[in-house]
């Protein structure tokens, strides 16, 4: 089993859409969770920290639900700007991504 | 201000010709990753330093080796690059201890 599972979508959404991801991890002992956006052949940028309480940061939201092992991302009243990759990333003793989930917006 | 630079942006080499990529860094972080990205895959991690120490990845290949000379450089050596190794090298680099990782822009290899 991959340390890391993420639909890799594409997930096409119209602007203004509300839009979900989730991710999935096999270490239960995993300490820090994070979701990173890429654009398309740049590097990863961090996006926001997972915590166990949820965060929110402006039109993005982030849970991590650690019974079940798994991290979510959702945006809300998406912009054409929102287009990207969206990669879930671990941190154990190192940083381990997820494979990504493309997210399409479109006008 | 760019704080982890990486050099060049775009390399273009032969096959089988030795290729260096460079990073370095203003932060004083002691830990530096390289990451190989190909086309529509995640990043995957070829070895990092914490400090002087190395720590490679059990499924690096043998042909891809790191040089650290000091806290704010770190290279990357392919001996003789073949065309699978065609991708996006990314340099990234964290306080021991951090929660993130700050990320170079990337060098693309390309072989011919």
């Amino acid at each position: 089993r991959k340390e890391v599972e993420q639909d890799p979508g594409p997930f096409n959404v119209p602007e203004g859409a509300t839009v979900a991801f989730n991710c999935t991890y096999s270490n239960s002992a995993s300490q820090s969770f994070f979701w990173y956006r890429q654009d398309c052949r740049k590097e990863p940028k961090l996006l926001m920290s997972v915590y166990s309480s949820g965060n929110e940061d402006g039109r993005f939201t982030a849970q991590l639900n650690r019974a079940s092992q798994y991290i979510s991302l959702l945006i809300r009243d998406s912009k054409l700007s929102d287009s990207a990759t969206y990669l879930c990333v671990l941190n154990t003793d190192k940083l381990i991504f997820g494979t990504g989930t493309r997210l399409q917006v479109f006008p | 201000d760019a704080m982890v630079i990486q050099n060049p942006r775009y390399q273009v080499t032969q096959f089988g010709k030795p290729v260096t990529l460079s990073c370095s860094q203003t932060l004083n972080h002691n830990v530096m990753y390289w990451y190989q990205q190909k086309s529509s895959q995640a990043p995957k991690l070829l070895f990092h330093y914490y400090d002087k120490d190395f720590n490679n990845e059990a499924d690096t290949p043998d042909n891809f080796q790191s040089r650290r000379p000091n806290t704010s450089f770190c290279f990357l050596d392919i001996r003789s690059p073949g065309l699978g190794d065609a991708a996006m090298y990314l340099c990234a680099t964290s306080r021991e201890g951090g929660r993130t990782s700050h990320f170079g822009d990337g060098t693309r290899l390309s072989i011919l």
